[in-house]
């Protein structure tokens, strides 16, 4: 069974432009989850779908936005880049249990 | 709110010698779950293991094992005779019920097994 993918792999945009992440789950998995790690705030929940619903989300500005379409695929949206929005954005899906998430590869957002 | 303290930042063993993560918890729920994952240099986050609050059985799996106590809000990790492949970033994370697809990471612990 093919893992969670996420394109692209690496991204450059500069400050003020909007950037689209897309993440494909695994086959059968409903649950789309997304976090942004950075080295000082580690990993941090943004948040998370579930039958093209948001479900949980965390504290991160309207800036930050997702949806998720029929087929589970996930995207989400930052707009007005800000230069502490480089990170690596993270992408799991999930079947049915609780918490036990399968994570993509992740997108490496440069804002510069 | 939930939170996940990983006190140890940086640990570097020498192949074939143990290594315990440590992770503490906090939560006012009592229905919560625990997870490892492992993050290697490549960046994807790999599972590792999953733990509800109900079960404090300790669990082993080859050469690793996860000790729960609730009475100390503890989930450590052991890597029995470590090796260079173990080198990684290491998460300890909580979810709470209601809320079960929402992780909270501790900061990790960055171990580097050296041959």
């Amino acid at each position: 069974k093919a893992g969670v993918t996420q394109t692209p792999r690496y991204l450059i945009k500069t400050r003020g432009q909007q950037v689209t992440l897309s993440c494909s789950p695994i086959s059968g998995h409903r649950s789309v989850s997304w976090y942004q790690q950075t080295p000082g705030q580690g990993l941090q929940f943004l948040f998370e779908y579930f039958s093209e619903t948001q479900r949980n989300k965390g504290n991160f500005p309207g800036r930050f936005s997702g949806r998720q379409f029929s087929n589970s695929r996930s995207e989400m949206n930052v707009s007005t880049l800000e230069l502490g929005d480089s990170a690596l954005y993270l992408c799991a899906s999930s079947f049915a249990l609780p918490g036990e998430q399968y994570f993509g590869p992740g997108t490496r957002l440069t804002v510069t | 709110a939930q939170k996940v303290t990983q006190a140890q930042t940086e640990i570097s063993v020498v192949e074939k010698e143990d290594v315990t993560l440590d992770c503490v918890y906090e939560t006012r729920d009592t229905t919560y779950y625990l997870f490892w994952y492992k993050q290697p240099p490549s960046g994807e986050l790999v599972f590792l293991i999953r733990r509800n609050s109900f079960d404090e059985q300790n669990e082993i799996s080859g050469r690793y094992s996860w000790n729960f106590q609730k009475s100390t809000s503890s989930f450590n990790f052991t890597i029995t005779a470590s090796q260079v492949v173990d080198s990684a970033v290491y998460f300890c994370a909580e979810g709470v019920k209601g809320s079960n697809y929402k992780l909270t990471f501790g900061k990790g612990t960055l171990l580097t097994v050296n041959p």
